[in-house]
């Protein structure tokens, strides 16, 4: 199993453009969630889905949109990259009650 | 609405000593309370985790955790410290069977010394 797979793993951005994080996770797990790590805060939560179909917001949403069209994929987009967004962002995947499982990241600079 | 305290950024142990990182919760709902380490450029993996059964826990690596309602913490232990377990540790809390929303603490970078 591969578990939770992030692409990129590394991606340079210019203010302005935008671009989409991709996350697929192989358990069939209902639940999967965005974070945005930053040094000395810990993870935020960005967005969450308990469902294909079904999305919400986290405590840092602003700038970001989710979408979840299957139960596999949860992609990431940025409309228009800010270098307040620059982070290292993790997607997690987990069943109803159990642990989240979480992908190796994607590291994102904005110049 | 919960929230978790970790108190202290970064803690130094030397090789062979007990390992002490600290944990306090804030929920208004008997917590589901989790303890994750990051080793560098990777990704979070779960040590263990309290979900109402005993309250000391075991996990991976010979870490164990204790959950102490009235002090509400949950501190990580590890009577002897390896220089393997240098890495960054993040505690969550998540409020109920359900709700599967993860509020982490701050993080505690562990420094070995040799």
């Amino acid at each position: 199993n591969a578990g939770v797979t992030q692409t990129p793993k590394f991606q340079v951005l210019k203010t302005g453009q935008s671009m989409t994080l991709q996350c697929a996770q192989d358990m069939n797990h209902e639940y999967m969630s965005w974070y945005r790590q930053d040094p000395g805060m810990g993870l935020r939560l960005i967005h969450y889905s308990v469902g294909a179909g079904i999305t919400d917001q986290g405590e840092v949403p602003n700038g970001y949109n989710v979408s979840r069209s299957t139960t596999e994929d949860f992609p990431l987009r940025l409309l228009s990259a800010a270098p307040s967004q620059t982070s290292v962002y993790f997607c997690a995947s987990s069943p109803q009650g159990g642990s989240q499982h979480f992908g190796d990241g994607t590291r994102l600079s904005i110049l | 609405a919960q929230s978790v305290t970790q108190l202290g950024s970064h803690v130094s142990v030397s090789e062979g000593a007990l390992v002490l990182l600290r944990c306090n919760y804030s929920s208004s709902v008997p917590p589901y309370l989790f303890w994750y380490v990051q080793y560098p450029n990777q990704g979070l993996q779960l040590l263990l985790k309290y979900t109402s059964a005993a309250t000391l826990v075991k996990g991976i690596n010979g870490f164990e955790a204790e959950f102490k309602k009235s002090e509400t913490s949950f501190h990580l232990t590890k009577p002897s410290a390896h220089m393997s377990d240098a890495a960054e540790y993040f505690c969550a809390v998540r409020e109920n069977f359900g709700n599967e929303k993860l509020t982490f603490g701050t993080g505690t970078r562990l420094t070995i010394i040799p």
